[in-house]
């Protein structure tokens, strides 16, 4: 079975710029939750989606905004980016709502300039 | 405030030798508690989880973890370390049935010396 996809794998963006990361589940998962992951440092909770609707927001400003698609993959968009927004996007997929066994995707490491 | 705290940054070890990583928590009552770890430009695979129960919960890769409720720890231990098992680990926490997300801890990265 795959595993949680993430696309892409890295990108380079300049600051200012709109940047899209996607992300398609477990089959069968209908949770998917947004990490990021700064160099050094533990990830942070952006957005959880829980049968297409938002159902949590970590501390983040409105740049950052997410969907969920019927088919549960879902998009995470940052908006005017900062130098600061360079980091490791991470996906995470679980059955429920409860993160009681979340899986990781890869993550997109994104790097804006 | 609520909080993970992994005391050690980086902790060097001898292949074959033990490996103990420690976990703090910070959180009104018991929350579901995690460890994972992350190789180099890879995404977080889990290694065990704890909800109730035995308080000492066996993982893959031959890892296991305590419990102490009186300390709020819950700390990582291998008994022999492998060169493969050189990565970064995280401890994290569910708060409870009502807080969904994962809350990390910084992390610990794991050196492993031949």
């Amino acid at each position: 079975d795959a595993g949680v996809t993430q696309s892409p794998t890295h990108l380079i963006k300049t600051r200012g710029q709109h940047v899209t990361l996607r992300c398609s589940p477990i089959s069968g998962h209908k949770s998917v939750s947004w990490y990021q992951q700064v160099l050094g440092q533990g990830p942070q909770f952006i957005f959880q989606y829980y049968e297409k609707e938002e159902r949590g927001r970590g501390n983040f400003p409105d740049r950052f905004s997410a969907r969920q698609f019927p088919n549960y993959s879902s998009e995470l968009n940052v908006n005017a980016l900062l130098l600061g927004d360079s980091a490791l996007y991470l996906c995470a997929s679980s059955l429920q709502r409860m993160n009681t066994e979340a899986f990781f995707g890869q993550g997109t490491r994104l790097t804006v300039v | 405030a609520q909080s993970v705290t992994q005391p050690d940054i980086h902790i060097t070890v001898s292949e074959g030798a033990s490996l103990e990583l420690r976990c703090n928590y910070s959180y009104g009552a018991t929350p579901y508690l995690f460890w994972y770890v992350q190789s180099p430009g890879q995404g977080l695979q889990l290694l065990l989880k704890y909800f109730s129960g035995d308080t000492l919960v066996q993982g893959i890769k031959g890892f296991e973890a305590e419990f102490k409720r009186s300390q709020s720890s819950f700390n990582l231990r291998k008994p022999s370390v492998h060169w493969s098992d050189a990565a970064e680990y995280f401890c994290a926490v569910v708060p409870g049935r009502n807080d969904y997300k994962l809350s990390f801890g910084a992390g610990t990265t794991v050196t492993v010396r031949a």
